[in-house]
């Protein structure tokens, strides 16, 4: 079955930095797009990047352009989140999404998430 | 980007009665040349992710009950619980994957009356 483990996150002062991780298994990971989405503490959903299935494409929300870098090893079946600059409001839970297709933009699987805390 | 707005933000309705959300986009998801709604809802339990309930506005996700239904077009949706059951407490959220960014709804929360 699709899985989507999410790891890295934890505590951050402003202006820090944090990698999350994805480590995906049950589906040919390559063919698909991946999706990271947020929602912070008892909040609604946030898309915030996007990579297709083979790399060659980044999207990424207005609110987090010039400091998140999503990026994927299909060898590893890993994808990444780079998150620098970080501010309070990047404060939530950092979910994995697997996309229906290899560019879709509508999310068929999700991880369970990791928690990323920006506090001074 | 897609405005999705949802309706209500909460209800609470008795066990084995209907339960209707609402939501609605700023403009059509509505894709011409295949005739598809871009919309998807989706289930979230408190300390859950979110689980894929229904895509292209209408299509129950395999292993999702069928008293669960997804209608509209356009740019007016609902999804409809037939009969409340107690594992249905939640938040549902609807998305739209029309357009990017993809945009979600604020969400309904769903309690037993």
């Amino acid at each position: 079955q699709v899985q989507l483990v999410e790891s890295g996150g934890g505590v951050v002062q402003p202006g820090e930095s944090l990698r999350l991780s994805c480590a995906a298994s049950g589906f040919a990971f390559s063919s698909f797009g991946i999706h990271w989405v947020r929602q912070a503490p008892g909040k609604g959903l946030e898309w915030v990047a996007f990579i297709r299935h083979d790399g060659s494409n980044q999207f990424y929300a207005d609110s987090v352009k010039g400091r998140f870098t999503i990026s994927r090893d299909n060898s590893k079946n890993m994808l990444y989140l780079q998150v620098n600059s970080l501010r309070a409001e990047d404060t939530a839970i950092y979910y994995c999404v697997k996309a229906y297709s290899r560019t879709s933009y509508y999310f068929d699987y999700w991880g369970q998430g990791t928690l990323v805390t920006v506090s001074s | 980007d897609i405005v999705m707005t949802q309706s209500p933000d909460s209800l609470a309705v008795s066990l084995g009665e209907r339960a209707t959300i609402n939501c609605k986009s700023s403009q059509s998801l509505l894709y011409i040349s295949n005739n598809k709604n871009y919309l998807t809802w989706y289930q979230q339990k408190p300390g859950q992710p979110p689980k894929l309930l229904i895509s292209w506005a209408s299509t129950r996700e395999s292993g999702v009950p069928d008293r669960f239904s997804g209608s509209g077009s356009g740019t007016d949706f609902t999804l409809t619980i037939s009969s409340l059951q107690a594992e249905d407490v939640a938040v549902y959220y609807c998305q739209q994957y029309y357009d990017t960014p993809p945009t979600f709804g604020r969400g309904t929360k769903v309690e037993i009356k």
